[in-house]
């Protein structure tokens, strides 16, 4: 079965210093990989996607991700975290072609302190 | 504007109730889901809806029941079955590969 799994459950940074969060799945087939973010108090919305080509994929507000294929890894990036990247992450791969179900890693509750 | 609505934000349930959650999208997708998402466990899927009249299970659909009577709407009845029922419950939609958009979410707690 897939699964999806982020090591960080929570990380406390100060502004301006870089993020790493990490994520890997276990799927054998070709995947579409997917990074959401929830704000505190809104909706769960879409940072970034991975479905072909480029395996360094650029997504909203500086954010950036690597598809290592053989390491079954998609960690998100971002250089230098401001305080308002203040959220939970979370990780999703889904099966390319058949239905398109979602499967999530339990998440990443990110502090950034001023 | 095109999204997706919930409604009621917060609902309350005593034991032996079953409750109705609301979802609608104005984004013309096919597809359709139902998550329910706990701290620290990330998004379960309940149920999905890949067309109207269609609908299959998720990893987590005992307790629970929709429908797909219309391509714009996709209720989740949350039955006295369903043995924990107190959660976040989210709806989300997408064209048949593509990004999931979600709704804002409602919060149930079962009294």
């Amino acid at each position: 079965a897939q699964s999806v799994s982020q090591h960080n459950h929570h990380v406390i940074l100060s502004e301006a210093a870089s993020l790493e969060l990490g994520c890997n799945y276990s799927y054998g087939g070709t995947v579409n990989l997917f990074w959401y973010v929830q704000y505190p108090g809104q909706h769960l919305q879409l940072l970034l996607k991975y479905f072909s080509g480029d395996p360094l994929v650029k997504g909203i507000k500086g954010f950036e991700a690597e598809f290592i294929k053989s390491k079954f890894s998609f960690n998100l990036r971002k250089p230098s975290v401001q305080w308002s990247d203040t959220a939970e992450y979370f990780c999703a791969v889904s099966s390319s072609g058949g239905y398109n179900k979602l499967i999530f890693g339990a998440g990443t509750r990110l502090a950034v302190h001023p | 504007d095109g999204g997706i609505t919930q409604s009621p934000k917060y609902l309350f349930r005593k034991e032996g109730q079953n409750v109705t959650l609301s979802c609608e999208q104005n984004l013309n997708h096919d597809a359709m889901y139902w998550y329910r998402q706990d701290p620290g466990q990330g998004l379960r899927l309940i149920y999905y809806s890949q067309i109207v009249n269609d609908f299959q299970k998720g990893d987590i659909a005992e307790g629970y029941s929709v429908s797909r009577e219309k391509k714009e709407s996709f209720p989740l009845t949350v039955t006295s079955a369903q043995k924990n029922p107190t959660a976040f419950y989210l709806c989300a939609s997408s064209i048949s590969q593509g990004e999931q958009f979600f709704g804002p979410g409602t919060r149930l707690t079962v009294l």
